[in-house]
């Protein structure tokens, strides 16, 4: 079946610091790829997504690659900031229905 | 800001209960889909309505049940509560096109719903 594995947090860098977190997923077909962001006690609002394989989302700074050959939509940032604290969420998707997938959430927190 | 809305934004209810969210779709939207999501996990697929029918469904038990009403809002009703439905209840709306594809999908804010 369909399913997505993220790497488990919680994590915690210094501002200006590089981020990764990784995430891989198991699909039966050629789903989309997202990463969604969840502010405390807030829903989730896309971050950024990749429709296909070798597409490159970014927004704000943050990118991800759909590597289809490692299964993975690894999220990066180059320089995170304390307003980047919050929990990060990688999903899949098939266009016919919006019927999402999630992996179970890494938590970012940023001091100063 | 989104414009998907839900209510209530917290409840108790007592284990063996019946509860009812609520969810307003954004202006436009046809398509309304429900997610679980338990403390430290993911939000898990429980079913999604269009055109007020149930157009799939995840692996939940009957007791939970949905509507959508001809002005494309929502309910989720779920029966003989019990303690491991405490969560935050997460709606998400799109708009499902002529070619059954649907748009970005925006989630509101959730119903934190715990069972005692």
């Amino acid at each position: 079946g369909d399913s997505v594995t993220q790497m488990e947090g919680p994590v915690t860098l210094s501002e200006e610091a590089f981020l990764t977190i990784n995430c891989t997923y198991t699909a039966t077909g050629y789903p989309s790829l997202f990463w969604y962001v969840q502010y405390p006690g807030e829903g989730l609002q896309l971050l950024l997504k990749a429709t296909k394989a070798d597409d490159k989302g970014s927004n704000k700074g943050f990118e991800a690659t759909y590597r289809k050959e490692t299964t993975s939509f690894h999220l990066e940032k180059g320089s995170v900031q304390v307003s980047d604290s919050a929990v990060y969420f990688c999903a899949l998707s098939y266009n016919t229905g919006n019927q999402f997938y999630f992996g179970t959430g890494t938590s970012l927190t940023v001091i100063p | 800001e989104t414009g998907v809305t839900q209510s209530p934004t917290h409840l108790i209810k007592t284990r063996g209960q019946q509860v009812t969210l609520r969810c307003s779709s954004q202006s436009g939207h046809n398509t309304v889909s429900w997610y679980q999501q338990a403390l430290g996990q993911g939000p898990q697929f429980i079913f999604q309505y269009y055109r007020e029918e149930e157009n799939g469904r995840g692996n939940f038990p009957p007791r939970f049940s949905g509507l959508q009403f001809p002005n494309y809002s929502s309910e989720l009703n779920v029966n003989a509560l019990e303690l491991d439905d405490s969560a935050l209840y997460l709606c998400a709306s799109s708009l499902r096109g002529t070619r059954a594809t649907n748009t970005e999908a925006f989630f509101g804010q959730g119903t934190r719903l715990t069972v005692v």
